[in-house]
């Protein structure tokens, strides 16, 4: 199995639906982040969680919600979703720990391809 | 501000060739980190170096080095003799400042031939 899993893989739906997008990890990392990838654009951070009881709102918060249910679950959602939601979603985990610089080397699900029609 | 520059969109080249991706970083942080990461057509992102600002030697691992330069505020990758498994996008980028957070660049695209 995958160190981090996200579900699901692929989803088509429509505007101002809400949508949940799921992490799970296995590789008991404290940090999860959530990115977009949009072409041309690198990848953007969504929001980041450094512990279940700590949130933080990165470069592109709006329309976003998160909810850290437990140090391996980080589930992103789109509360009305809208097409320039469109995008790839990856979830990414680090570890300070074993880790100690700041800069984090992530660890990426496969990502999760979000149409919005 | 913090900014990492990947001019080149798409890179194509015929197997065995070597091949250079720029990678251009602007940052005010003293101490700051720079990254690799490639992402095959599979889609996951997979780390392939880190360096920290203090250290300038350039990196050898097989057929990819490094050549990272403060006075140019550059971070190049070289693969040598590519081959078709090379084909990627890869990225680059830039991590540092209060929180550390990365800043990517928008990723060059490369194309092996066989």
């Amino acid at each position: 199995d995958a160190d981090v899993t996200q579900t699901p893989r692929n989803r088509i739906t429509k505007t101002g639906k809400r949508i949940m997008l799921e992490c799970s990890q296995t590789k008991g990392h404290d940090r999860m982040y959530w990115y977009r990838q949009d072409p041309g654009l690198g990848l953007r951070l969504i929001y980041y969680s450094f512990d279940v009881k700590d949130i933080n709102k990165g470069e592109i918060s709006d329309g976003y919600s998160v909810s850290r249910q437990a140090q391996a679950k980080f589930s992103l959602s789109l509360e009305s979703a809208i097409p320039n939601q469109t995008a790839l979603y990856f979830c990414a985990t680090s570890d300070p720990l074993v880790d100690p610089t700041g800069a984090n080397v992530l660890t990426f699900g496969a990502g999760s391809r979000l149409t919005v029609l | 501000a913090q900014k990492v520059t990947q001019a080149q969109t798409e890179i194509s080249v015929v197997e065995k060739e070597d091949v250079t991706l720029d990678c251009v970083y602007e940052t005010r942080d003293t101490t700051y980190y720079l990254f690799w990461y490639k992402q095959p057509p599979s889609g996951e992102l997979v780390f392939l170096i880190r360096r920290n600002s203090f250290d300038e030697q350039n990196e050898i691992s097989g057929r990819y080095s490094w050549n990272f330069q403060k006075s140019t505020s550059s971070f190049n990758f070289t693969i040598t003799a590519s081959q078709v498994v090379d084909s990627a996008v890869y990225f680059c980028a830039l991590s540092g400042g209060s929180n550390y957070q990365l800043i990517w660049g928008a990723g060059t695209k490369l194309i092996i031939k066989p």
